[in-house]
């Protein structure tokens, strides 16, 4: 079956570490990634999406995720966390069939 | 760990008929969840937010009339698109926060989300 495996559940850094959160995906055939971060008391948004061409995607806030097919991986990275990134982050693939399967999420705890 | 069942997963209605999609916290209390539609290749898409107890805050552009949400109980929230079209044919997912609605080290769980398909 399709799966998304998020294998950090909670990340606690202090400010200005840098961060790499883990996602690896069960998917052979075309695929379209995302990564969703929630804050506090809000929605889910959208940090980024990779859909083709560069496997190295740039979001927003300072986040970019690389896509390595060869890993099934789609790695969520920042290189210096402030303390508002406190959130909780869902990596996410879409299937061919357009069905969209969300990992577990990594909460991410700040210390200022 | 805590599940978000949503039933059903799949459901094909007539044009001009209602379909009524549940979302359950099946081991948490949920003050809060999410209902999202998702396009066709695309994200998310933020439809409202229902808390238990009032009305639901819709988001810009969604059709509160066609889109109705009830959230009655800390388990239970249900998203009821009236008077389907093919249009509204879309995958919609919810989302459960448990604990109380101001943060406090709570998190939030997914359902596997509902294909809706009008003909």
């Amino acid at each position: 079956a399709q799966s998304v495996s998020q294998h950090n559940h909670h990340v606690i850094l202090s400010e200005a570490a840098s961060l790499e959160l883990g996602c690896n995906y069960s998917y052979g055939g075309t695929v379209n990634l995302f990564w969703y971060v929630q804050y506090p008391g809000q929605h889910l948004q959208l940090l980024l999406k990779y859909f083709s061409g560069d496997p190295l995607v740039k979001g927003i806030k300072g986040f970019e995720a690389e896509f390595i097919k060869s890993k099934f991986s789609f790695n969520l990275r920042k290189p210096s966390v402030q303390w508002s990134d406190t959130a909780e982050y869902f990596c996410a693939v879409i299937s061919s069939a357009s069905k969209i399967i969300f990992g577990s999420g990594t909460r991410l705890s700040i210390r200022p | 760990g805590a599940v978000v069942s949503q039933h059903p997963s799949w459901v094909i209605c007539k044009s001009g008929t209602s379909v009524k999609i549940e979302c359950r916290s099946l081991d948490f209390q949920a003050t809060t969840m999410f209902w999202y539609r998702q396009f066709p290749k695309q994200s998310l898409m933020l439809m409202a937010t229902s808390n238990e107890g009032s009305k639901a805050t819709y988001e810009q552009g969604v059709e509160k009339d066609k889109f109705l949400i009830n959230h009655a109980s800390l388990t239970l929230s249900t998203l009821t698109v009236t008077s389907a079209h093919p249009e509204d044919s879309s995958f919609y997912i919810c989302s459960a926060r448990e604990g109380q609605r101001t943060y406090s080290g709570n998190t939030i769980y997914f359902g596997e989300g509902s294909w809706l398909t009008v003909v």
